[in-house]
């Protein structure tokens, strides 16, 4: 079993759906969850940043961490053809073991 | 100033060139990470300087070698590399990698290396 996992895309939306991006784990040690955002042949930009179980909210995106599942979660509303790009899942323990996610690609059709 | 900055963009090098990657942050970062990224793949872990010292290496090939002058520069030196080593190479920091709350990392844009 991978230390992350996450639903591998790729994710074809239209312009104003909601969105859901969901990554799994298994170390339970894990405590800060981060998404990244990723546009093609430029480097990952963070977008939330997260501590322990929660919702936290920005704008239109939604991060939730649910640490009793091991299940985290970005949801993205009104989405806009500007969101296309691969969504990376991070999440680390204490500053050792910085891990991703395998990436979901999302395309926002206009 | 809240970026990290990489040169050159794109590198173009044979395979017995020496070459030289480069990456800044004014951020007042403690922790400096390199990472190697292929095409539809995550971020792959090469190096991290804490405090300007190496402490992780994550098993990488001896022809890529990192070098950390001052807390706000990042090099990676490249010697004999493979064409297999083509990829975008990424640089990060995060704020103090002693202090767990703050170890979010920032990313610089990239530089796409294609070794011929």
């Amino acid at each position: 079993q991978k230390e992350v996992e996450q639903d591998p895309g790729p994710l074809s939306v239209p312009e104003g759906a909601i969105v859901s991006l969901n990554c799994t784990y298994s170390n339970s040690a894990f405590q800060y969850f981060m998404w990244y955002r990723q546009y093609s042949r430029k480097g990952p930009e963070l977008l939330m940043y997260t501590y322990s179980s929660g919702n936290k909210e920005d704008g239109r995106f939604t991060a939730q961490v649910d640490k009793s599942s091991k299940y985290i979660s970005l949801f993205i509303r009104d989405s806009q053809p500007s969101d296309s790009a691969t969504y990376l899942c991070a999440m680390s323990n204490y500053g050792q073991n910085f891990v991703f996610g395998p990436g979901t690609r999302l395309s926002v059709l206009p | 100033d809240t970026e990290v900055t990489q040169t050159p963009k794109h590198l173009v090098m044979g395979m017995t060139n020496k070459k030289s990657l480069k990456c800044e942050q004014h951020m007042g970062h403690r922790a400096m990470y390199w990472y190697k990224q292929k095409a539809k793949k995550p971020p792959e872990l090469m190096f991290v300087y804490s405090y300007e010292k190496l402490s992780i290496n994550e098993s990488v090939p001896s022809r890529f070698s990192p070098e950390c002058p001052n807390s706000s520069l990042l090099n990676l030196h490249l010697h004999a590399l493979q064409p297999e080593d083509s990829a975008l190479y990424l640089c990060a920091s995060s704020q103090d990698p002693t202090r767990s709350r703050y170890n979010e990392q920032f990313f610089g844009p990239g530089t796409r290396l294609t070794v011929l």
